[in-house]
């Protein structure tokens, strides 16, 4: 069963850091591109960013591109987000998802919450 | 960046059909695909590249279109079936979701 499991959201201070996990199961992960989506309270769905298989390409929406990096470690079968200068915009409850055919997204994590506030 | 509209909410009875539709503000080729959110829940795919039904969704649901108009249909409607509609397109950069489209059951 594809499992994708989010962590390390939480509550933060305009300015600082965070980085989110997620780790993938019941899959071959390094097989798979990866995304970060986001969902602000109520609202629709935003993609942050994506990563190729190996890591060879990635993307970012320009509300996050200088802020957030993707990154992935296939041994530990991990998708990773850094993201620095959080903003209160930033504000959303994150999914990871996995890249399948014509890019859509077939799997999604249950999502973790990332509140930027002072 | 292509803008995706949905109207923002349907209701219709059980055993009815129903069309969500997602107009997009430039041609996505058939690059169009389809979400289910329930409330709580993270988005599950529905549909892909326009008309593909994934894996393990029932038949009743179906999409269809090319370029910029778009339509989930589902028919026969489930009680189920109550939940936010969110299409997204792959083919511009950056990718995009609509608003969504909240299916109410009468």
């Amino acid at each position: 069963e594809v499992q994708l499991v989010e962590s390390g959201g939480g509550l933060v201070q305009p300015g600082r850091s965070l980085k989110l996990s997620c780790l993938a199961s019941g899959f071959t992960f390094s097989n798979y591109g990866m995304n970060w989506i986001r969902q602000a309270p109520g609202k629709g769905l935003e993609w942050v960013a994506s990563i190729s298989s190996s890591s060879s390409y990635i993307y970012y929406a320009d509300t996050v591109k200088g802020r957030f990096t993707i990154s992935r470690d296939n041994a530990k079968n991990t998708l990773y987000l850094q993201m620095t200068s959080l903003r209160s915009e930033d504000t959303a409850l994150y999914y990871c998802a996995r890249h399948r055919n014509y890019g859509s997204l077939d799997y999604w994590g249950q999502g973790v919450m990332v509140t930027v506030s002072s | 960046d292509t803008v995706l509209t949905q109207s923002p909410a349907l209701a219709v009875s059980p055993g009815e059909r129903v069309s969500i539709s997602c107009r997009a503000s430039e041609g996505v080729n058939s690059y169009m695909h389809w979400y289910q959110q329930k409330p709580g829940q993270q988005p599950k795919l529905l549909i892909y590249k326009a008309s593909n039904l994934a894996s393990g969704v029932p038949a009743r649901f179906s999409g269809s279109g090319s370029g910029t108009d778009f339509t989930l249909t589902i028919d026969p409607v489930e009680a189920d079936d109550t939940a936010t509609y969110f299409c997204q397109q792959s083919w511009n950069d950056p990718w995009t979701f609509g608003g969504g489209t909240k299916l109410e059951l009468k």
